[in-house]
């Protein structure tokens, strides 16, 4: 069985520029995260979602982050636009319910120059 | 509020020595305790976990024991391999499922 994929794994972008994330996530799988990983820090949660609903985007920027999940699979994190203190992994993760074990993909580390 | 406290890194130790990562966690309510694991180039992995007071969580040699009294999740390893070089994140999740991360600990086992 497929992880959760994402992609790009790496993104180097110059500050202000747009930049987005995809992530893919297990399939039957109706719980996504997204999660943001600081150098030296553990992930913290932005945004999550049960299908296509945003139930908890308390900790999400929203002045320059969007994320949406639009057919309750696949789901796109957009910085717009980004500074240099956005560099860091951002990370997805899936559970098949909102209270089952979550699953991480690889992520995708973000530099900001 | 939630928030988790490890023992900072790096741990760096012989092969086959004994190991002890301390985790020491603030929560409301009764949380759920884990460790994750993250291997060079790769995401985040269950290691183990407990769902309650003096559950033993267990896996790969690994062990960890919900300590309500102490509030403690230490982890443990009888003799580590190289191949156990990785990052661990203690980890508690509250009611709505979201996690909570400590800043991880890396560790570095040589042969």
């Amino acid at each position: 069985e497929a992880g959760v994929v994402q992609s790009p794994r790496y993104k180097i972008i110059e500050k202000k520029q747009p930049v987005a994330f995809w992530c893919n996530p297990i399939s039957g799988h109706n719980t996504l995260y997204w999660y943001l990983q600081n150098l030296g820090q553990g992930p913290e949660l932005l945004i999550r979602y049960e299908n296509e609903e945003a139930v908890d985007d308390s900790q999400l920027p929203k002045d320059r982050f969007s994320a949406e999940r639009l057919k309750g699979v696949d789901s796109t994190l957009k910085i717009q636009p980004a500074e240099l203190g956005d560099s860091a992994v951002y990370l997805c993760a899936s559970s098949l319910a909102w209270d089952g074990e979550q699953y991480f993909g690889p992520g995708t580390r973000l530099t900001v120059t | 509020g939630n928030s988790v406290t490890q023992m900072e890194g790096p741990v760096t130790l012989s092969e086959e020595a004994f190991l002890t990562i301390n985790c020491t966690y603030t929560a409301t309510g009764y949380p759920s305790l884990f460790w994750y694991v993250q291997y060079p180039g790769e995401g985040l992995q269950l290691l183990l976990k407990a769902t309650k007071a003096d559950d033993k969580g267990s896996n790969k040699g690994f062990e960890a024991t919900y300590r309500k009294e102490t509030t403690s999740f230490h982890l443990e390893k009888g003799s580590v391999q190289v191949s156990d070089s990785a990052v661990y994140f203690c980890a508690l999740v509250t009611g709505a499922n979201n996690l909570f991360f400590g800043t991880g600990t890396r560790l570095t086992v040589i042969p």
